[in-house]
């Protein structure tokens, strides 16, 4: 399995943008990147996927590296609601799939 | 609310008996998995299934069994509980390949 790496912990202040990295040197080219985040004391929940392109929905934006080997997830506005540790994770739509997460990155809100 | 239940939400037993969680969902989803989560190494897979009677391991499985009966039951067994095993377990689903994740609010198991 391709797998990512993401700093263990990241800090940001309340109100500016956060952007949190992750790579994924050996992304397959049918690899979708996704980002899940998992808020104290509860289950992980979807925020983004994306495959080559930048995306954007309501929670966040993807930043998809043109070689495709790193990507970054931006908040744009960080609350302290946003305080939760961010997964990266790699997905494709083919075979049964293990659906596997590393440690992710612990973002810390500072008001 | 994906219509995903676990349960029981916490348990306290004692080390060497056995211990069911549930893992209940009313999507009808395809894939189910289990995960324990422990300070320090995030979600890790235990096993999951790609089907009614269909389960393959995952990282952590030593310890576990896990039965799938029917598309909306995923049970995880631990046949003889020990310390080592005293985590929060999370069940997700999956619609097929690739779609969101959902996951349950978790079950808070105990052993002494």
């Amino acid at each position: 399995d391709a797998k990512t790496t993401q700093p263990n912990s990241m800090e940001s202040n309340e109100e500016e943008p956060v952007h949190l990295p992750c790579n994924h040197s050996t992304i397959s080219g049918t690899d979708y990147i996704h980002w899940y985040r998992q808020l104290p004391s509860q289950g992980p929940e979807y925020v983004i996927h994306g495959l080559t392109s930048n995306v954007n929905n309501r929670m966040a934006s993807l930043a998809i590296a043109e070689d495709r080997k790193s990507s970054t997830l931006i908040l744009h506005r960080a609350t302290l609601r946003d305080a939760a540790v961010y997964y990266c994770i790699l997905r494709n739509n083919f075979g049964n799939e293990k659906l596997t997460f590393g440690t992710g990155t612990r973002l810390t809100i500072i008001p | 609310d994906a219509g995903i239940t676990q349960s029981p939400r916490h348990k306290v037993t004692e080390t060497g008996t056995p211990v069911t969680l549930r893992c209940h969902q009313t999507e009808n989803h395809r894939y189910m998995y289990w995960y324990r989560q422990d300070p320090g190494h995030g979600l890790r897979l235990i096993h999951y299934s790609y089907g009614v009677k269909d389960t393959d391991k995952g990282e952590v499985s030593d310890g576990y069994s896990v039965s799938r009966s029917k598309t909306e039951d995923f049970l995880l067994t631990l046949e003889s509980a020990t310390s080592s095993q005293t985590s929060v377990y999370f069940c997700a689903i999956v619609r097929q390949v690739g779609t969101e994740a959902f996951f349950g609010q978790g079950t808070r198991l105990t052993v002494v």
